[in-house]
């Protein structure tokens, strides 16, 4: 079956620095989301990408699809405090048509220090 | 934006008894709901994709008889766990597909705790 893979696990950052997430498909995604869970938290949807090389920006966030619909990125500029969380990228598959659910990948788990 | 609400927000019960925990989409109908678990620092696995007035489906190795959905209306979906055993103990999120093209809109999940 479709698999996600998400890199990296853990990721400390002074605050201030930037914060870069990777994500990979084993199959074509007919597009990706990404989510942002807060501890104790649900999953927040903060975008999705559906056309090959997409890039989108949200303030500091920069978000990536790749030309193939196999891997993405979620890159975060001077990170702050309130960035803490888990950020999850999720995948719907070509052959779903839209109406699958997702496929998540592990996540990555930011964590700031002040 | 869409709204989905879970109910209860959390449960503690009883080794063997059954929980039911409902999902609604508030200001939107939803024909496609899903229901994620989730272990505690895991990710999300898809337990299964409910269609109104229809079977749900199931991801495999996710028991169907244990985890009864029935999504009776374009607004409510619900997941029974039934008989439920310490090891069912997790976190239970549904979502709601939107009207937005492949856009899901998440409950605030369940916390089951089973003793």
């Amino acid at each position: 079956g479709q698999q996600v893979m998400q890199i990296p696990q853990y990721q400390h950052v002074q605050e201030g620095e930037d914060f870069t997430t990777y994500c990979n498909s084993s199959t074509t995604l007919s597009n990706i989301q990404w989510y942002k869970q807060r501890p104790g938290g649900h999953p927040v949807f903060l975008i999705q990408l559906v056309k090959s090389g997409e890039v989108k920006k949200q303030k500091r966030l920069t978000f990536q699809f790749g030309e193939a619909k196999k891997n993405s990125s979620l890159h975060i500029t001077a990170t702050q405090t309130t960035d803490v969380g888990t950020y999850f990228c999720a995948g719907v598959s070509i052959s779903g048509g839209g109406a699958d659910g997702l496929t998540f990948g592990k996540g990555t788990h930011l964590i700031i220090q002040p | 934006g869409a709204v989905v609400s879970q109910h209860p927000s959390r449960v503690i019960c009883k080794s063997g008894t059954s929980v039911k925990i409902e999902c609604r989409s508030l200001d939107f109908q939803a024909t496609t709901m899903f229901w994620y678990r989730q272990f505690p620092k895991q990710s999300l696995m898809l337990m299964a994709t409910s269609n109104e007035g229809s079977k749900a489906t199931y991801e495999q190795g996710v028991e169907k008889d244990k985890f009864l959905i029935n999504h009776a209306s374009l607004t409510l979906s619900t997941l029974t766990v039934t008989s439920a055993h310490p090891e069912d103990s997790s976190f239970y999120i549904c979502s709601a597909l939107g009207a937005v093209p492949h856009t899901q809109y998440f409950g605030p999940g369940t916390r089951l705790t089973v003793l």
